[in-house]
């Protein structure tokens, strides 16, 4: 069946750094992909997505581009602030009604 | 603008006893679903709703039900409620089915906690 596997973390940086958080996925066919961000106590927001193979989704300087040939959808930041600090959950959609998340990555910036 | 809108926030029920949890879509979406995150991990699938008809179950337990009233609010009835069960619920919304590559919009969760 379809599945998202996610780096683990947590992930502890300095402000100003680079982020990369990886994301692979199994799917058959042409799957959405999707990172949410969900803040302490909060809801899961959208943060990005792409829905065909060479997009690349952003917004609020998080970038993923998604690549059918490695099956990926990699999350990338050039420079994280204090207040990205959250749960970053890789994600999919295929053909149903179920949004398939992976495990989440706990990320921790310090200033 | 309006959000999903989840009712209550927090809850606290004892084992064996029932709850019910509100979820209230923005206006005009007609797709509800449901998922359930434990604690550290990821959200899981429970249940979701087209038009108030079932669209797709998830791995809801036989002590769960849940339904699309006609204003397109939906509840979560949890029967027979087990430590285990504790865990923060998330309802979602969506214009049209996710099929159709559409965008769901979480609520704030209710966190759910059986004592």
């Amino acid at each position: 069946g379809n599945s998202v596997t996610q780096m683990e973390g947590p992930v502890t940086l300095s402000e100003e750094a680079f982020l990369t958080i990886n994301c692979t996925y199994t799917a058959t066919g042409y799957p959405s992909l999707f990172w949410y961000v969900q803040y302490p106590g909060e809801g899961l927001q959208l943060l990005l997505k792409a829905t065909k193979a060479d997009d690349k989704g952003s917004n609020k300087g998080f970038e993923a581009t998604y690549r059918k040939e490695t099956t990926s959808f990699h999350l990338e930041k050039g420079s994280v602030q204090v207040s990205d600090s959250a749960v970053y959950f890789c994600a999919l959609t295929q053909g149903d009604d179920k949004i398939i998340f992976g495990k989440g990555t706990r990320l921790h910036i310090l200033p | 603008a309006a959000g999903v809108i989840q009712s209550p926030r927090h809850l606290i029920k004892e084992k064996r006893e029932t709850a019910t949890l509100k979820c209230y879509p923005i206006p005009r979406h007609d797709t509800v679903y449901w998922y359930q995150q434990g604690p550290g991990q990821d959200p899981q699938f429970l249940i979701s709703f087209y038009e108030k008809m079932q669209s797709d179950k998830g791995s809801i337990p036989d002590r769960f039900s849940a339904q699309q009233f006609s204003d397109y609010h939906s509840e979560l009835n949890m029967s027979s409620l087990e430590l285990g069960d504790s865990a923060l619920y998330f309802c979602a919304s969506s214009l049209g089915e996710l099929v159709l590559n559409t965008e769901a919009f979480f609520g704030q969760g209710t966190r759910l906690t059986v004592v």
